[in-house]
């Protein structure tokens, strides 16, 4: 139990494109779901926290407007990057918190890789 | 200061040895901690988590907390070339809406 998906695990875009990532709690209902960017040979940097029908909170110097969060049901939120550039290449991993067991435990998707050309 | 911080080594420890990793943090009110190992390209996993002051054991891996001294080690026992990986400590903060703040991560290789 406990598995995060998400769509696509990877992705080759042109700079100026918008790029829809796609993170599901498949076999649970998550209320918060958190974004993370990570870099090359870095941690994992939290972008933003998510709760279901309510707005982002985001982490200070991420931009909301190029970073677009949507948590639209207990089991689906989406991160849409727009107007990509390349210095957004990155790997972008979302995770989810259980709704109702394992407060503490956050349960990662595998990762998206965003290359922007 | 770094809230999370680790020696980002790269730390190597041969086969059957004990390695030993080690995560300092600053925020004296935090409560839990936490242990994921990373493989290259892939998300992390969590091995271990905790709360109190002292030892934790699971299997092969033991967790070490003192909260006194701010510092939280996990020693992993009879060490396999597949534990190879980064290991990143994670604190939730106090305040706030109980995020995870990871620390910069240790990479360990175990040579066979």
């Amino acid at each position: 139990g406990a598995v995060v998906s998400q769509h696509p695990s990877r992705v080759i875009c042109k700079s100026g494109t918008s790029v829809k990532i796609e993170c599901r709690s498949l076999d649970f209902q998550a209320t918060t779901m958190f974004w993370y960017r990570q870099f090359p040979k870095q941690s994992l940097m939290l972008m933003a926290t998510s709760n279901e029908g309510s707005k982002a909170t985001y982490e200070q110097g991420v931009e909301k407007d190029k970073f677009l969060i949507n948590h639209a049901s207990l089991t689906l939120s989406t991160l849409t990057v727009t107007s990509a550039h390349p210095e957004d290449s990155s790997f972008y991993i979302c995770s989810a918190r259980h709704r109702e067991e394992y407060w503490y435990e956050q349960f990662f998707g595998p990762g998206t890789r965003l290359t922007v050309l | 200061q770094k809230e999370v911080e680790q020696n980002s080594g790269p730390l190597s420890v041969p086969e059957g040895a004990i390695a030993s990793l080690n995560c300092t943090y600053s925020d004296r009110g935090s409560q839990s901690f936490f242990w994921y190992r990373q493989y290259s390209g892939k998300s992390p996993e969590l091995i271990m988590f905790i709360y109190s002051n002292g030892d934790k054991e699971d299997g092969r891996f033991t967790a070490q907390l003192n909260k006194a001294s701010q510092y939280v080690s996990l020693l992993i026992r009879d060490s396999q070339p597949s534990d190879s990986a980064t290991y990143l400590c994670a604190v939730i903060a106090v305040r706030g809406a109980q995020k995870l703040v990871f620390g910069q991560g240790t990479r360990l290789t175990i040579n066979p």
